[in-house]
């Protein structure tokens, strides 16, 4: 779990708060993902990062934003959520090249409660 | 369209009995197949992966799956269940058709150890 680090490892935040979660990899990957887990529901792909520039945008609302300043970091700003969006939030990296697809690696989340 | 079905929400099991969660998979391509397995409160961790190589793939913690194309299936299997093995266990499909390395997970399945 080392290779891939979020913070803060837990966040409740009211409706109207702007947030971010921050996801770093020491793995040396060129892709980096955002997932959404909510109980009983598959991981929900969220965003893809591939090389930093997004590649996937799985119609995530607006108020969820990314940001993907280099390969190591990833980002994810929230603002006006909505108690729905309460979840884990995973972020993974991988490393993208011929021959592939390559295994994910995860972080081990945020968890995310929205008041 | 690629998509992965694990066929018990939860499985129980005795410790030291044999482990079987189940997992059918459907993909246009010659897929690529991971099992993953995920601690309360923490990320998911990659226990083996499928890549065309090998049927019969070997994992750690003595997990092994087994790829069956006449059958779409990818079964999770151990002789010998562990406390320690308890866990959510996800399996998930990729295919080398996709852009952004993109991974269709499972539902998921709660394995029980009883003592």
């Amino acid at each position: 779990e080392t290779g891939v680090t979020q913070t803060p490892r837990h966040l409740v935040m009211g409706m109207t708060n702007k947030k971010s979660l921050k996801c770093e990899q020491h793995l040396g990957h060129n892709a980096m993902y955002w997932y959404k887990q909510s109980a009983k529901k598959p991981l929900e792909l969220m965003f893809v990062y591939s090389l930093e520039e997004r590649v996937e945008n799985n119609s995530v609302p607006s108020r969820f934003s990314p940001e993907c300043p280099n390969s190591s970091h990833l980002f994810l700003h929230l603002h006006t959520l909505q108690p729905e969006d309460s979840a884990l939030y995973l972020c993974a990296s991988s490393q993208e090249m011929a021959g592939g697809p390559y295994e994910q690696y995860f972080g081990p989340g945020t968890r995310l409660t929205v008041t | 369209a690629q998509s992965v079905t694990q066929l018990d929400s939860h499985v129980s099991v005795s410790e030291g009995t044999p482990v079987l969660l189940r997992c059918n998979y459907s993909s246009s391509y010659s897929p690529s197949l991971f099992w993953y397995v995920q601690h309360p409160n923490k990320g998911l961790q990659l226990l083996l992966k499928y890549t065309s190589a090998a049927t019969l793939v070997k994992g750690i913690n003595g997990f092994e799956a087994e790829f069956k194309k006449s059958e779409t299936s990818f079964h999770l299997t151990k002789p010998s269940a562990h406390m320690s093995d308890a866990a959510e266990y996800f399996c998930v499909v990729s295919d080398s058709s996709n852009t952004g390395n993109q991974f269709y997970f499972g539902t998921g399945t709660s394995l029980t150890v009883i003592p």
